[in-house]
């Protein structure tokens, strides 16, 4: 099965709210985990990294929460934006950078006006 | 300091052909890894070349390869294509192999491949 999953494959917010992305993984030797960003026709683009030895990590509007006990990662962003509409991926480094990233199948932010 | 680019951005093939794609990863980087998108299967790790090796493999079949030049350069080939080889190739680069804190991947652009 999938190592690391999205709960939901679209999420629709209002323009100045906060989101907030979840993700499941099922490995629970990973020790670091990303969050990228794929706009149409770009690729994936780097947020934010956490390591599983921290429960929070913040970043430029951006928070990423690890829970190790229920195996979940969360990206929040706040006051969003136009600009954050895109598809958001988990990953996570599960073979100690042997095995490639695994992403999740990605959760499309849409914004609403 | 300039991207990681990928050329072609798009390629159409035919079934039986074989194809290659490059990748100049970002400059000082010596890690180029690989990874297929689909939608129905998503990011997918090929392999990742560091110092001309290949370094790791996903899984796929033999038709996929790939190689590292000197400069860092990649190229990954797939032969005998099937229809289910359309997808979005995407390359990485990391200043040095495997995914980890200080090693952050870097994509490029993609090349989207048509399979027909």
């Amino acid at each position: 099965g999938e190592s690391v999953g999205l709960h939901l494959p679209t999420l629709s917010v209002q323009e100045g709210d906060n989101s907030i992305i979840n993700c499941a993984y099922s490995n629970s030797a990973s020790d670091y985990f990303i969050w990228y960003k794929q706009e149409s026709g770009k690729g994936p683009q780097f947020i934010i990294d956490i390591r599983s030895n921290m429960d929070k990590r913040q970043g430029q509007r951006v928070t990423v929460l690890l829970n190790k006990t229920v195996k979940h990662l969360s990206l929040q962003i706040a006051a969003t934006q136009p600009g954050d509409s895109a598809v958001y991926f988990c990953a996570e480094d599960s073979g100690g950078g042997a095995d490639g990233l695994t992403f999740g199948k990605g959760t499309h932010l849409i914004i609403q006006p | 300091k300039a991207g990681v680019t990928q050329t072609p951005r798009y390629l159409i093939k035919t079934r039986g052909q074989q194809v290659t794609l490059s990748c100049s990863p970002i400059s000082g980087h010596r890690s180029v890894s690989w990874y297929q998108q689909t939608p129905g299967q998503g990011l997918q790790f090929l392999f990742e070349y560091f110092s001309e090796t290949q370094r790791n493999k996903g899984n796929f079949p033999g038709r996929f390869s790939g190689r590292q030049f000197s400069n860092s350069r990649s190229e990954m080939n797939v032969s005998t294509l099937e229809l289910g080889d359309s997808a979005l190739y995407l390359c990485a680069s990391s200043l040095a192999r495997g995914a980890g804190p200080g090693k952050t991947q870097y994509f490029g652009p993609g090349t989207r491949l048509l399979v027909l």
